[in-house]
């Protein structure tokens, strides 16, 4: 079955700690994307990527980083810079490029920071 | 990017139809309307998008106004599982870059009552 995974479900870590979110993809995308999700809200864009070792950031990248080596993954490293990395992350995929149309979501990670 | 208004929330009956508004009054000619939901704790799902015609599929319909300054997303039949909130959301499909980013407000909560 083709999807995108996203592991763990839940993550837990001491403040001062960078944590790697991991994000696979086996739908042979292009673009791929990091959101974040804090309660009652709507999701903000954190970093995209339209290409292999290409990134872009998106609306809310202080304290975050990304890296895009391979086509199917695309991992997401909270920093301890990130004043308030507790949230529900959300990757996304799609085809890229002009009217691509649906994006396809992972079922996220929900990170919490003690 | 141009806007969507959509109410905070809405309620109906299991097996009932179900119209959930959304404004977009400042759409430009290229913007398609998305539709996406997401089921608590899981990343969004994509239910439907279109650019001018009404549009059907197995999960919904998409009903756009003449001006496009409105559409709506119909439910036919409400079920339990139906219970999300929808998210309204332009895209200029006919722009790269940053462009391929979906932009979520806060969508509506939608209830279904048994």
């Amino acid at each position: 079955d083709g999807g995108i995974t996203q592991s763990p479900k839940y993550l837990f870590r001491k403040e001062g700690q960078n944590v790697t979110l991991s994000c696979e993809q086996n739908l042979n995308h292009d673009a791929m994307y990091w959101y974040r999700q804090d309660p009652g809200q709507g999701l903000r864009l954190i970093y995209y990527s339209q290409i292999v070792n290409d990134f872009q950031k998106g609306d809310i990248a202080e304290g975050y980083s990304v890296s895009r080596e391979k086509k199917e993954s695309f991992p997401l490293t909270v920093t301890s810079a990130q004043k308030n990395p507790t949230a529900f992350y959300l990757c996304a995929s799609n085809l890229g490029g002009l009217g691509s149309g649906e994006q396809y979501f992972g079922p996220g990670t929900r990170l919490t920071v003690t | 990017d141009a806007k969507t208004t959509q109410p905070n929330s809405m309620e109906s009956n299991e097996e009932e139809p179900v119209h959930l508004p959304c404004n977009h009054s400042t759409i430009s000619g290229t913007d398609y309307i998305h539709w996406y939901r997401q089921l608590p704790s899981q990343g969004p799902e994509y239910v439907i998008h279109g650019l001018t015609s009404n549009v059907n599929n197995r999960m919904a319909s998409l009903a756009i106004a003449e001006d496009r300054k409105s559409s709506t997303l119909i439910l036919h039949r409400a079920t339990l599982r139906d219970a999300a909130v929808y998210y309204c959301i332009l895209r200029d499909e006919n722009s790269g870059g940053s462009n391929y980013k979906l932009t979520f407000g806060k969508g509506t909560l939608l209830t279904v009552n048994p």
